[in-house]
């Protein structure tokens, strides 16, 4: 079945300094690729996502390309800040594997010291 | 409404008893799903709505739980004879039919089993 593997946390990084996790996935079809984002105290919501190979996702700084060669959808980010310590969920939602179920990663968890 | 209620926001209840949890939808978004998230662990997936029919209830993790939607649109997740392995925060989410959409989370139902 399809599936999705993120990098264990945590990560723990300084101010400024670049920041990449690891995506890659399993899937029967063709799906779309999303990373959603769990501050402290707060709801998941959508970070970004991408719906064909070679798009990029974009918001906040962070970006991601769906590498369809690598079944890889990593997330970076150039600068991190303080106030992007959080839980990070790479997912996707195949409608050949699963109707259009989203299959989460286990999520990685982000500090950012000062 | 605006965004994905649920309800109650928290529960705390005994070892054995039934509990309901709600989810409301954002008007007009056909798929549901609901998610299991235990303390510090990432999402499990349970179930999934199209309109009123569930094709996909391979997350169930056993016959204890059942989950129905009504009129397109609110869903009760049911949990019969708690057991503390139980307690987690149960997310719902909603979306516009579509693997490629943005699924929409609401704020959780905090399940503890004494």
């Amino acid at each position: 079945g399809d599936s999705v593997t993120q990098m264990e946390g945590p990560v723990t990084l300084s101010e400024e300094a670049f920041l990449t996790i690891n995506c890659t996935y399993t899937a029967t079809g063709y799906p779309s690729l999303f990373w959603y984002v769990q501050y402290p105290g707060e709801g998941l919501q959508l970070l970004l996502k991408a719906t064909k190979a070679d798009d990029k996702g974009s918001n906040k700084g962070f970006e991601a390309t769906y590498r369809k060669e690598t079944t890889s959808f990593h997330l970076e980010k150039g600068s991190v800040q303080v106030s992007d310590s959080a839980v990070y969920f790479c997912a996707l939602s195949d409608p050949a594997g699963g109707g259009f179920k989203t299959i989460f990663g286990a999520g990685t968890r982000l500090f950012v010291k000062a | 409404g605006a965004g994905v209620s649920q309800s109650p926001s928290n529960k705390v209840t005994e070892k054995g008893k039934d509990v309901e949890l709600r989810c409301d939808p954002i008007s007009g978004h056909t798929a549901l799903y609901w998610y299991r998230q235990r303390l510090g662990q990432g999402l499990e997936f349970l179930i999934y709505f199209q309109g009123n029919s569930a094709p996909d209830k391979s997350g169930l993790p056993s016959d204890r739980f059942s989950a129905e939607r009504t009129g397109e649109s609110v869903s009760t997740l049911t949990i019969q004879r708690t057991q503390q392995e139980d307690s987690a925060v149960y997310l719902c989410a909603s979306s516009l039919a579509g693997a490629r959409n943005t699924i929409y989370f609401g704020e959780g139902s905090w399940l503890t089993v004494v």
